[in-house]
């Protein structure tokens, strides 16, 4: 089975501009993998920000964007504002199973 | 407004039985394919299955680790999927999601989660 991996965590200055990356096991993610991102704050149900490479809901802040980014896939935020803490999920399409990342715990400080 | 509220979470002994309800509204619900997804104590997101909706033929997949354990199911007419889940282990205890399809990807729209404790 593929395994997706994400930084476990990461650290941004409000204001600031964090990327968060999504690798696979098997090669370069391409946009036929649909990446797709998910905001989980702690006590939260989890929410879609993001779906095949870079579309954004009618509900994702613009600071949003999704890409692919040197054989991964990417979520940038940028003005980060404090209620972005929170963790992030990736999810790449391989047929079945789907496989999300393990998450990248993003601290705003 | 797409609304996902899941029931029925509780906590249940290993070798326990359980099902979890998900009552989706803002949606025309027999378009939509269905998913649950868990989260265990500190760990991340997984998928644990899906059932399409009927016009694609209402079929179900699993994941490995409740496939033969675990059954989804839907009704239309109530606008509600089911998690059957049988033979529960310890490592079965998460917090359950229902994710909704509406077109785009199988997780657009989230519930708020129901949890399961299985625990002697």
């Amino acid at each position: 089975q593929t395994v997706v991996t994400q930084e476990p965590s990461l650290t941004v200055s409000p204001g600031g501009t964090v990327t968060l990356t999504c690798a696979s096991s098997t090669g370069a993610v391409t946009s036929g993998n649909f990446p797709g991102w998910f905001q989980k704050r702690p006590g939260q149900a989890p929410r879609s920000l993001i779906y095949s490479t870079s579309n954004k809901y009618s509900w994702t802040p613009a600071r949003f964007s999704g890409s692919l980014l040197g054989g991964s896939a990417a979520l940038t935020l940028s003005g980060v504002q404090p209620e972005d803490e929170a963790e992030y999920y990736c999810l790449l399409y391989y047929g079945l199973p789907r496989v999300f990342g393990g998450g990248t715990k993003l601290a705003v400080l | 407004e797409v609304q996902l509220v899941e029931s029925g979470g509780d906590l249940v002994k290993p070798g326990g039985s359980l099902r979890v309800s998900c009552v989706a509204s803002g949606f025309t619900f027999n378009n939509a394919w269905m998913s649950w997804v868990r989260q265990a104590p500190g760990k991340g997101l997984e998928w644990v299955g899906r059932i399409k909706r009927k016009n694609d033929g209402g079929t179900t997949d699993y994941a490995a680790p409740v496939k033969g354990r675990f059954t989804i199911s839907r009704d239309d007419s109530k606008n509600t999927v089911y998690l059957q889940m049988n033979s529960l282990k310890t490592e079965d205890t998460a917090v359950y999601y229902c994710t909704l399809g509406a077109g785009t990807t199988d997780f657009d729209y989230w519930g708020q989660g129901t949890l399961v404790i299985v625990s002697s």
